[in-house]
């Protein structure tokens, strides 16, 4: 059974601060790895989708690195904003299935 | 992507009860599936909703108390019945638009609190 970790399960930065978030998997055969954005009372936002084969994935200040082998993607947001302020899943998928970690809550303090 | 619209966003309802949630996609999908996140928890699937067929469902959980309909490529419904507290939740639709090379794409949710 995947089991997926995030750390730290949450974090509190000062804006204009670079954020780091990490994930963690235990089954390295995974199909492709997904980073979500939750905001309070709101679904989910997909952010940006690593496959299995893809070392990383950028879309404007984030970028997401993957490496399969030791299980291990982290999330890295540049100059956080307090808008960026909100829970990240990462969620990583097996066949058809998504198994999600427990998220990191994100403040980002003006 | 596709726009997932679910409804009820929310309800509070009586202990025993059953409540229906639907989901439409604006587009033909070929994956819809139903999570669970329990309050403070992360997300679990409860099972895939298939076409024409009967729902796959996750170790967990069962066909009598979360009957699920797909009678098309664009909607589905979960029923979330004979509810309980610990049944507050809140319950998302998801789909997938292609192949395990695309990302999945979640509705708004609806989020259940039963008294």
């Amino acid at each position: 059974k995947q089991e997926v970790t995030q750390i730290p399960a949450a974090l509190s930065v000062p804006e204009g601060e670079n954020l780091v978030l990490n994930c963690s998997f235990t089954d390295s055969a995974i199909y492709n790895l997904q980073w979500f954005r939750q905001d309070p009372g709101k679904g989910l936002t997909s952010l940006l989708l690593i496959q299995s084969s893809q070392r990383e994935q950028t879309s404007g200040r984030l970028n997401a690195s993957l490496d399969k082998s030791s299980g291990r993607s982290t999330l890295y947001i540049a100059a956080s904003q307090p808008g960026d302020s909100a829970t990240y899943l990462c969620a990583v998928k097996d066949d058809y299935k998504l198994s999600f970690g427990a998220g990191t809550t994100v403040t980002v303090r003006a | 992507s596709a726009v997932i619209s679910q409804k009820p966003s929310r309800d509070i309802c009586q202990r025993g009860t059953s409540l229906t949630i639907q989901c439409q996609v604006d587009s033909q999908v070929t994956m819809m599936f139903w999570y669970r996140q329990q309050p403070g928890q992360s997300l679990t699937l409860i099972a895939t909703a298939n076409q024409g067929s009967e729902a796959t469902y996750e170790s967990g959980f069962v066909i009598d108390k979360f009957p699920i309909s797909r009678p098309n490529l664009t909607f589905s419904t979960l029923t979330v019945s004979n509810m309980s507290p610990e049944d507050s939740s809140i319950y998302l639709c998801s789909v997938a638009t292609g192949g395990s090379d695309q990302p999945q794409h979640f509705g708004d949710g609806t989020r259940l609190s039963i008294l």
